[in-house]
C-alpha cells in the first residue's frame, strides 16, 4: 500500500525566515502529488499540485515544492514566510484513480 | 472551485448511538469520497461513495460501521454506527474534479464527539 511521510510534525518559525516541509512517498509508479493547506478554521485547499514536466511546481502564496523521482520526495518550499501562512499542510499522493493517500500533516506556526 | 456543504460541522454523541453526516455538492460529481481525521493524524479515506450502488470500503473499514448513501450525483450521507471513543474524529466529504489526475476538494467537516 502507498505511504506517505511527513517528517515534520511542528514546526515554528520567524517571520521572513525560510520553509522547507519534507514529504516522501511510497510508490514505485507514476504519481501525482499535491500540497493542501488548512488554515485555522477553513476547510484543505490545494496549495500546489506536480502531474508531469517540470519538476519545480510553483502554487498560490509563493509556495513551491520540487519532484525529485529518484528520492520518492516532493518538498515544500518557501523563501520567506509570513504569519498569514500559519497553517497545517498536508502533501498528498495520488497513484490510483481518484484514491488520494494524505502525510500526517505538519503544523506551521509563524511567530508574527 | 465546487461548493461543499455538511452538516453537522459538530456533534457530541453518546456511546452506541449513530449519526448520519450530510453532504451537499452544489454541482454534478462523478467521485465523492469519505474521508477521517483522527487527532493528531493523517486523512484516511473511508470509502467511495458510487452514485446508485454500494460504496467501495478502504481497507478497515466495513459498510455495517459507515453505511453509505449516494442517491444522486449531488448527495451523500455516512452513519456512524453504534460509535464509541474511539470514533471520535473529523469526517470530511470530498469530491474529485474531472479525471484522475484532478484535485480535491473539500467540505469544511464534521467533527464528532462521542463520550
Amino acid at each position: 500500500a502507498q505511504s506517505v511521510s511527513q517528517h515534520n510534525h511542528h514546526v515554528i518559525l520567524s517571520e521572513a525566515a525560510s520553509l522547507e516541509l519534507g514529504c516522501n512517498y511510497s510508490y514505485g509508479g507514476t504519481v501525482n502529488l499535491f500540497w493542501y493547506v488548512q488554515y485555522p478554521g477553513q476547510h484543505l485547499q490545494l496549495l500546489l499540485k506536480y502531474f508531469s514536466g517540470d519538476p519545480l511546481v510553483k502554487g498560490i502564496k509563493g509556495f513551491e515544492a520540487e519532484f525529485i523521482k529518484s528520492k520518492f520526495s516532493f518538498n515544500l518550499r518557501k523563501p520567506s514566510v509570513q504569519w498569514s501562512d500559519t497553517a497545517e499542510y498536508f502533501c498528498a499522493v495520488n497513484a490510483e484513480f481518484n484514491k488520494f493517500y494524505f502525510g500526517s500533516g505538519t503544523k506551521l506556526n509563524v511567530k508574527p | 472551485s465546487a461548493v461543499i456543504s455538511q452538516k453537522p460541522s459538530r456533534d457530541i454523541c453518546q456511546r452506541g448511538t449513530s449519526l448520519t453526516i450530510q453532504c451537499q455538492v452544489d454541482s454534478q460529481v462523478t467521485m465523492m469520497f469519505w474521508y477521517r481525521q483522527q487527532p493528531g493524524q493523517s486523512l484516511t479515506l473511508i470509502a467511495t461513495a458510487n452514485q446508485g450502488s454500494e460504496a467501495t470500503y478502504e481497507s478497515g473499514f466495513v459498510i455495517d460501521k459507515f453505511p453509505i448513501s449516494r442517491p444522486n450525483l449531488t448527495f451523500s450521507t455516512l452513519t456512524v454506527s453504534n460509535m464509541s471513543p474511539e470514533d471520535s474524529s473529523i469526517y470530511l466529504c470530498s469530491m474529485a474534479s474531472g479525471t484522475n489526475t484532478g484535485e480535491l476538494f473539500f467540505g469544511e467537516g464534521s467533527r464528532l464527539t462521542v463520550l
